[in-house]
Order: C-alpha cells, then sequence, then structure tokens
C-alpha cells in the first residue's frame, strides 16, 4: 500500500478560494477521490476520478491532478463548507484514505 | 435510492469479537462491492475492507488477521466480524458501497455505528 499525505488544516475567509492538496508517495498515481465530512455525520463524496463531481454538489466544489499531487479547490467558500475533506485513492492491496484536512472558515 | 444502516452491539470486552451488519435497502447487493470503514475518536478514516456480492474479499493487511467480512444475498445484508478487540478498536464503524471505475471509491455510506471497547 501507499501513503496520501494532507495538510492537517485549511483556513479561508468566506468567498476565498480553498485548496487543499494530497500528494502520493507511489508511482504511477492512481485516480483521486475526495469526501466531505461534517462533526457527527458519514463522509459525503464530493469528488471521484480526480474531478468528476457527483450530481447534487455544489460546482465550487473542483478537483485536479498534476503529478503525484491532486488537489481539492472549493471557490468562493461558504460557512457551510467549514469539514473535514478526505482524499483516497486504492491499489491492487487496498483502498488508503489520507490524514485529512480540516478546513476552518474564518 | 440506495441507503445503508449498520447494527450491532455498542459495547464490547476487550478479547471478544466486535460483530455488526450493514442492511441495504432501497437497492440490491447483487453486483457491487461492499466496505466497512472506522474511525477513531477524534481521528481519521480507516478502511477495514471490502467484499464482492459473490463472497470475494479483500482486507486491509493492518487487520487482516483478525478481519472477516461475509455477505447474505438473502437478506441484503454484509456483516463485519472483528476478533480479540483492544481499546484501540473503539470508533465509529461505516459500511458503504464501493464503486469501481478505474478504480474502487465509496458513493454510498450509512450513518455510522458507535463501538466501545471496554470492560
Amino acid at each position: 500500500s501507499y501513503e496520501l499525505t494532507q495538510p492537517p488544516s485549511v483556513s479561508v475567509s468566506p468567498g476565498q478560494t480553498a485548496r487543499i492538496t494530497c500528494s502520493a508517495d507511489a508511482l504511477p498515481k492512481q485516480y483521486a477521490y475526495w469526501y466531505q465530512q461534517k462533526p457527527g455525520q458519514a463522509p459525503v463524496l464530493v469528488i471521484y476520478k480526480d474531478s468528476e463531481r457527483p450530481s447534487g454538489i455544489p460546482e465550487r466544489f473542483s478537483g485536479s491532478s498534476s503529478g503525484t499531487t491532486v488537489t481539492l479547490t472549493i471557490s468562493g467558500v461558504q460557512a457551510e463548507d467549514e469539514a473535514d475533506y478526505y482524499c483516497q485513492s486504492a491499489d491492487s492491496s487496498g483502498i488508503t484514505f489520507g490524514g485529512g484536512t480540516k478546513l476552518t472558515v474564518l | 435510492q440506495v441507503q445503508l444502516q449498520e447494527s450491532g452491539p455498542g459495547l464490547v470486552k476487550p478479547s471478544e469479537t466486535l460483530s455488526l451488519t450493514c442492511t441495504v435497502s432501497g437497492g440490491s447487493i447483487s453486483s457491487y462491492y461492499w466496505s466497512w470503514i472506522r474511525q477513531p475518536p477524534g481521528k481519521g478514516l480507516e478502511w477495514i475492507g471490502y467484499i464482492y456480492y459473490s463472497g470475494s474479499t479483500n482486507y486491509n493487511p493492518s487487520l487482516k488477521s483478525r478481519v472477516t467480512i461475509s455477505v447474505d444475498t438473502s437478506k441484503n445484508q454484509f456483516s463485519l466480524k472483528l476478533s480479540s478487540v483492544t481499546a484501540a478498536d473503539t470508533a465509529v464503524y461505516y459500511c458503504a458501497r464501493v464503486m469501481v471505475a478505474a478504480n474502487y471509491y465509496m458513493d454510498v455510506w450509512g450513518k455510522g455505528t458507535t463501538v466501545t471497547v471496554s470492560s
């Protein structure tokens, strides 16, 4: 298996753009997925296959990939976006989650 | 719309076996993979393992010696057994549906159930 590294925390003011990175330590990079988890709730998928957005997820959520790093971008951050965000990938040995990033909306 | 519901004891004694069941409603368990994930208090998500509806499994190497995931298609349920538990196994346990699109990911999650390991 391999590791996914995320920053522990990111802070932004409302209306600004938040960027959360996830770096893989293995090549070739597998597709990445992003989940949003609010306190006391189950995770919710917000991005799949690096940059695809599931139905019902606001357009302000987007994903991108460069090399072995993927980035979740939230444009025009709203107070309701304050949550923990986890990246996830998989290989033949199974599924791996990043350590999670706490997004604080100032 | 598919919904998942975890059930099982909320308290398990150390050295005993943790047993949970996930009931799938609003859709069939067939043709999908199904997974268990856990989250210790204040910590991140940890994948436990997944099972295909036909019964094939894949487990987290760090838990493999203690984990068994099974499926009962007649009841639209799948289950988790974790043996020889310790306080480190205290967590919220989630069940989830696994999608396979170039890779594995979870698109539908249960609400989670809290399991505490304590005497």
